[in-house]
């Protein structure tokens, strides 16, 4: 498509329960980018993936949360037994990579409820 | 770590006045890229400006334009001729040339255009 599309756009959910955020980045981008964005706040990064290759999972704020690329294209954010602290707006971006200099391009986000 | 500090939590011009939006940050590295990102209600995050560290001259787009101080550590944003369309959050964001390419955002400026 011509830009990152991100699925669902809203979310509500149980504490207790288990989402998947899905991100499709813009075709041939070899970077991929996940934020959270809590309320009032800038966006905060969760974890990198270069091709299918999850180089930088740093910013995951707990072993709930767990990302993946399998092909290197679509991306999944997973967390597990939500929390209602996981109540933010999940951004994801992408981009050609580093080598090419080129800045992220972000998707509509999804907002995620957690009651 | 990098930080990223936006002062001013709101900022308001009568439309097609001037208005400059501030930002502040910290590192111990010399290459680097700074951006402002606008922030519409869409919460899609779109790319307004970007600046090279390494490049004395401001850059420049359109309407927008930036007065970075590197000395300082100062990056602020100058709107021109401020649209209704302007309106939204603006993000102070910062990317080191070291590592990879996640983005360290400010806690925003929410900009209101009076008409």
């Amino acid at each position: 498509g011509a830009g990152v599309s991100q699925s669902p756009r809203y979310k509500v959910a149980k504490r207790g329960q288990d989402v998947a955020l899905r991100c499709d980045p813009i075709s041939g981008h070899v970077s991929l980018f996940w934020y959270q964005q809590a309320l009032g706040q800038g966006p905060e990064f969760l974890t990198y993936f270069q091709n299918e290759a999850q180089l930088d999972k740093s910013g995951l704020p707990s072993d709930r949360f767990f990302a993946e690329r399998p092909e290197g294209s679509v991306s999944t954010l997973k967390i597990q037994r939500t929390q209602q602290e996981d109540s933010a707006v999940y951004l994801c971006a992408s981009s050609w990579g580093q080598l090419l200099n080129q800045p992220q391009h972000f998707g509509d986000g999804t907002r995620l409820s957690i009651l | 770590a990098q930080t990223v500090t936006q002062s001013q939590p709101e900022m308001s011009v009568q439309e097609a006045e001037t208005v400059t939006l501030s930002c502040t940050y910290d590192t111990s590295e010399s290459d680097y890229y700074l951006f402002w990102y606008k922030q519409p209600p869409s919460r899609q995050m779109i790319l307004v400006i970007r600046q090279e560290a390494y490049k004395q001259q401001n850059a420049t787009e359109n309407r927008f334009s930036v007065n970075f101080q590197k000395a300082a550590k100062s990056f602020s944003l100058k709107i021109s001729d401020s649209q209704l369309g302007d309106a939204a959050m603006y993000f102070c964001a910062y990317e080191s040339n070291f590592g990879n390419e996640k983005l360290t955002f400010g806690t925003g400026t929410r900009l209101t255009i009076i008409p």
